[in-house]
């Protein structure tokens, strides 16, 4: 019974490759969040969704395209992988977009790592 | 946004309080301090938030100074499974309504037996 889960835990892959990352959470929420963690460890968002629509897009090259099937579940799809791209990247969800003092839930993480 | 500023690293012993400060001198009136924590390999997880008053719940409690410009976490009974990065994050507002969280580097607590 998983609030945040992803799939899959870890991810090896070549240079050049496309890939996905699923992320589903039960616990009822709005809003989902892609985070993404790089080597130094500094924690960015990605990206967020609300009810299936794109509300937060910081500056990811566009190979990274998130994709909201429904509310419960966020994938993020990677094309034309490169070795920058290895990090680990988090799933979050919210209750809701608009409250200030609203809680993230974050999933285990995803490790990808590109060769 | 007001950013927060934070101790590198901590050490604790087992058993004792763990006192970790932050300081967000730029803070603006309707903006709540978070703390989260992330353990070794998982997920960041939610410790708890205030806007002026302090606050307890079962993890923690926040004290946050009356001027708002700094607060500390306090882990009144520190265990070995509290050693994280500790988070201090001032909510950030974008610009079409959304909030995301704006991770800093975060101080790394070590409790030692």
């Amino acid at each position: 019974d998983t609030a945040v889960s992803q799939t899959p835990k870890y991810l090896v892959t070549q240079m050049g490759n496309d890939k996905s990352i699923k992320c589903e959470q039960n616990l009822g929420h709005d809003t989902m969040y892609w985070y993404k963690q790089d080597s130094k460890k500094f924690l960015k968002i990605m990206f967020s969704y609300n009810n299936k629509e794109l509300i937060i897009n910081e500056t990811v090259p566009n190979r990274f395209s998130p994709k909201s099937p429904d509310k419960a579940h966020l994938n993020l799809h990677i094309n034309s992988l490169e070795l920058g791209d290895s990090a680990v990247y988090f799933c979050a969800s919210s209750l809701r977009r608009d409250l200030s003092t609203d809680t993230q839930y974050f999933g285990p993480g995803t490790r990808l790592t590109v060769l | 946004d007001a950013k927060t500023t934070q101790p590198t690293s901590m050490d604790c012993a087992e058993g004792r309080a763990a006192n970790l400060p932050c300081n967000h001198s730029t803070i603006s009136g309707n903006e709540y301090v978070y703390w989260y924590r992330q353990i070794h390999s998982q997920g960041p997880q939610y410790i708890i938030h205030g806007l002026k008053n302090n606050e307890t719940n079962e993890m923690a409690s926040l004290i946050i100074t009356e001027d708002r410009k700094s607060s500390t976490l306090i882990l009144p009974h520190a265990t070995l499974r509290d050693t994280a990065v500790y988070y201090c994050i001032v909510r950030v507002a974008h610009s079409n309504s959304g909030y995301a969280l704006n991770f800093g580097k975060g101080t790394s607590l070590l409790v030692t037996p």
